[in-house]
C-alpha cells in the first residue's frame, strides 16, 4: 500500500513558539492532503483539506492563521501551528489522496506537547 | 454528525473470528462504507470498503446487508495485534457526490484477549 510519512513523530515546545509538522507521500503523488488532529480519549476531527498549489480549505471553527497549510509539491504538505499554546497539544495526522474521493492513506502522526 | 453507530466495545479470543457490527441506515446511494482502525498511538489504517456487494482481502470480510443500511466487518482470525478501534465511515467515492470528507466517530474498541 502506499506510504505517507509525517516528521517529526513528536515534538515539545515552548508556549507562544510556532511548530512545523511535515507530510509526505512517499511513493505517489498526493494532489489532495488532509490535516486532522485527534486530543486525548477523542476520534479524528479533519482540521483543513489541501490541494496541491492552492490555499487549503478549513473546517469551521479551524483557524486559518494559527494552522497554516502549505502544500507546495505532490509529494508534501507541511502544518505550522503558530503560537502553540498547552490546548494546542494534540495528535496531529495526515493522510494523501490522489483526489478529494480516493482513498486516503494515512501518515503515523504527530504528537505535539506544548509547555 | 457521524452517519453510523457502532457499539462502543467489543471482546474477542485470540484466534477466532471477530465480527463488528456497523449501523448506517441513513447511508445514501452513492456513498460506499469504509473500515479503517487505529492502533493506539498510530495513525488511521484502511482496512476494506464496500458499496452493496460483499467484498474480501487480505485483511477481512466485509458484508453488508440487502438495504445497505447495517454491515458487518469480520477479521477471520484474530491476533493480538488486531486489538485497535475500528472505525466504520461512509462517504463517496467517485466525483460528483459532496460527501469526500472521511468523518470518524467513536468507533469500536476490539479487544482481543490470550
Amino acid at each position: 500500500g502506499a506510504v505517507v510519512s509525517q516528521h517529526p513523530s513528536w515534538v515539545i515546545c515552548k508556549s507562544g513558539t510556532s511548530v512545523k509538522i511535515e507530510c509526505r507521500s512517499l511513493d505517489f503523488q498526493a494532489t489532495t492532503m488532509f490535516w486532522y488532529r485527534q486530543f486525548p480519549k477523542q476520534s479524528l476531527m479533519l482540521m483543513a483539506t489541501s490541494n496541491e498549489g492552492s490555499k487549503a480549505t478549513y473546517e469551521q471553527g479551524v483557524e486559518k492563521d494559527k494552522f497554516l497549510i502549505n502544500h507546495a509539491s505532490l509529494t508534501l504538505s507541511t502544518l505550522t501551528v503558530t503560537s502553540a499554546h498547552p490546548e494546542d497539544s494534540s495528535f496531529y495526522i495526515c493522510s494523501a489522496s490522489q483526489g478529494y474521493y480516493n482513498e486516503q492513506f494515512f501518515g503515523p502522526g504527530t504528537r505535539l506537547t506544548v509547555l | 454528525d457521524a452517519k453510523t453507530t457502532q457499539p462502543p466495545s467489543m471482546d474477542c479470543a485470540e484466534g477466532r473470528a471477530a465480527n463488528l457490527p456497523c449501523n448506517h441506515s441513513t447511508i445514501s446511494g452513492n456513498e460506499y462504507v469504509y473500515w479503517y482502525r487505529q492502533i493506539h498511538s498510530q495513525g488511521p489504517q484502511y482496512i476494506i470498503h464496500g458499496l452493496k456487494n460483499n467484498e474480501t482481502n487480505e485483511m477481512a470480510s466485509l458484508i453488508i446487508t440487502e438495504d445497505r443500511k447495517s454491515s458487518t466487518l469480520i477479521l477471520p482470525h484474530a491476533t493480538l495485534r488486531d486489538t485497535a478501534v475500528y472505525y466504520c465511515i461512509v462517504r463517496v467515492a467517485n466525483s460528483g457526490g459532496s460527501n469526500y470528507k472521511l468523518t470518524f466517530g467513536k468507533g469500536t474498541l476490539l479487544t482481543v484477549n490470550p
